[in-house]
């Protein structure tokens, strides 16, 4: 069965204290793997997208990596702006000429305490 | 930020009526998604569509209908809602210029079913 899951569910760092978060996934083709943060109240925000195993995308103190069967979120020195829920997304399909199903990991909850 | 509108924001409606949910972009996106966002399920796909009168099912789509009749409007309409409807709806649209469907969502709309 195809699915994305995180870990772990909610994380508690100080603010300085570097960390990492999990997306593992299971899908017969991946296309993409995507990470988003989600603030309470809000819409998803589109953080990365990143395609194949080696791949490395970074934005401030985010930087994401891909392997075979996982990604990682790495957080260096966190600020308390830092907090938020962050969703992984996986794309799994053979080509654009149909939808390509994209399936949501139940997120991470980080709190980045000052 | 892209330009997605939902509307309403928040609603409040009894069991049985029919209800309405909007999505407005401005960003010519031709694909569009409607979401729900559940604890303890994450985001689930409800309907999508692929262009102008060009629909589909999700994972969840029983109990909802979709339409598009401007590439710019996407509506959701629960035909007579179930207080299991209670939910934060989101909607999204994808560029299928770009070599995946990383998404973009609006801000949500929180229907509550009493």
């Amino acid at each position: 069965e195809d699915q994305v899951t995180q870990s772990p569910e909610a994380l508690r760092l100080q603010e300085g204290e570097s960390s990492s978060l999990n997306c593992s996934y299971t899908v017969s083709g991946l296309r993409g793997l995507f990470w988003y943060r989600q603030d309470p109240g809000k819409g998803p925000e589109f953080l990365f997208t990143l395609y194949s195993a080696g791949e490395e995308k970074e934005k401030e103190r985010l930087k994401a990596t891909l392997t075979k069967k996982e990604s990682f979120l790495h957080i260096t020195a966190p600020k308390p702006e830092d907090s938020a829920t962050y969703l992984c997304a996986v794309e799994e399909g053979m080509g654009k000429t149909s939808y390509d199903k994209v399936i949501f990991g139940p997120g991470t909850s980080l709190s980045v305490i000052p | 930020d892209a330009g997605i509108t939902q509307s309403p924001r928040h609603k409040v409606t009894e069991t049985g009526t029919p209800v309405t949910l909007r999505c407005h972009q401005t960003e010519n996106h031709r694909y569009m998604y409607w979401y729900r966002q559940d604890p303890g399920h994450g985001l689930r796909l409800i309907h999508y569509s692929y262009g102008v009168k060009d629909t589909d099912k999700g994972e969840v789509s029983d109990g909802y209908s979709v339409s598009r009749s401007k590439t710019e409007d996407f509506l959701l309409t629960l035909e007579s809602a179930t207080s299991s409807q209670t939910s934060v709806y989101f909607c999204a649209i994808s560029d299928p210029g770009t070599d995946t469907y990383e998404q973009y969502f609006g801000p949500g709309t929180r229907l509550t079913v009493t």
